[in-house]
C-alpha cells in the first residue's frame, strides 16, 4: 500500500519559533509538494520539488523554504513562525513525467503558532 | 487570482440521488483535471482524472464532464451514498508539476 507519512499530525509552536514538517514517501516518486489548506481558500502550493536538491517556488512561498536531500524525503521550515502560518499542511508525492498522474497525499499536519 | 473555482461551497443530497459537483477553470492551457475527496483529519485521495481530448469519463458511480469552451467540468455521484459525504476538491494542472487546486464543495448524503 502506497503511503505518505507527515512527521506530525497536530503542532503547537509558539510565534519566532523555527518550526520543521517532515515529509516521507515510500513510492520512489520523482516529485514532491508542499500545500497548505485554510478554509475558503482551497489548497495553495508552497513549494515544489522535482528531483532530489531541486526545488521550484509555488504560488505562497514566502516565510517558508525547503530542503529535499533525499529522494523519499521533502522538509518544509518556517524560519520564523509567525500566527499567519497557523493552517493545515499537506504533503504529496506524485511520479514524474506529464500531466497524467494523480497526487498522493499525507493525512496533514495541524499547526497552531501562537 | 484564483485559477481553478468552486463556487458551491456546500451541497445537500438524499441518498440514492444524483450529486452533481461543479468546477470552473480560467487558463485555457490547463490539458488535465482531477477531482480528490478528502474526508476530516485525513489528507485528499484520488477519485477520477479527465484529459482535456476528452469530454467524459466514467468510473464506476463518479462520472467527470469536460465542457472546454465554457472551462466547466462537472462530478457526478449516481446514486450518491452516505460514505460519498467529504469535501471534494477539483484541479487543473497543464505542466503536470503544478496543480491548481478550487475552494472544495462539502458533500452532505441525507441517508
Amino acid at each position: 500500500d502506497v503511503k505518505v507519512t507527515q512527521s506530525s499530525r497536530y503542532l503547537v509552536k509558539r510565534t519566532g519559533e523555527k518550526v520543521f514538517l517532515e515529509c516521507v514517501q515510500d513510492m520512489d516518486h520523482e516529485n514532491m509538494f508542499w500545500y497548505r489548506q485554510d478554509p475558503g481558500l482551497g489548497l495553495r502550493l508552497i513549494y515544489f520539488s522535482y528531483d532530489v536538491k531541486m526545488k521550484e517556488k509555488g504560488d505562497i512561498p514566502e516565510g517558508y523554504s525547503v530542503s529535499r536531500e533525499k529522494k523519499e524525503r521533502f522538509s518544509l521550515i518556517l524560519e520564523s513562525a509567525s500566527t499567519n502560518q497557523t493552517s493545515m499542511y499537506l504533503c504529496a508525492s506524485r511520479k514524474a513525467g506529464g500531466s497524467g498522474d494523480e497526487q498522493f497525499f499525507g493525512p496533514g499536519t495541524r499547526l497552531t503558532v501562537l | 487570482d484564483q485559477q481553478v473555482k468552486q463556487n458551491s461551497p456546500s451541497l445537500s443530497v438524499q441518498e440514492g440521488r444524483i450529486s452533481i459537483l461543479n468546477c470552473d477553470y480560467t487558463n485555457s492551457m490547463f490539458d488535465y483535471f482531477l477531482w480528490y475527496k478528502k474526508y476530516p483529519a485525513e489528507g485528499p485521495t484520488f477519485l477520477i482524472s479527465i484529459s482535456s481530448i476528452k469530454d467524459k469519463n466514467e468510473d464506476g458511480r463518479f462520472t467527470v464532464f469536460l465542457n472546454k469552451s465554457a472551462k466547466h467540468l462537472s462530478l457526478h455521484i449516481v446514486p450518491s451514498q452516505p460514505g460519498d459525504s467529504a469535501v471534494y476538491f477539483c484541479a487543473a494542472s497543464s505542466t503536470g508539476n503544478q496543480f491548481y487546486f478550487g475552494t472544495g464543495t462539502s458533500l452532505t448524503v441525507i441517508p
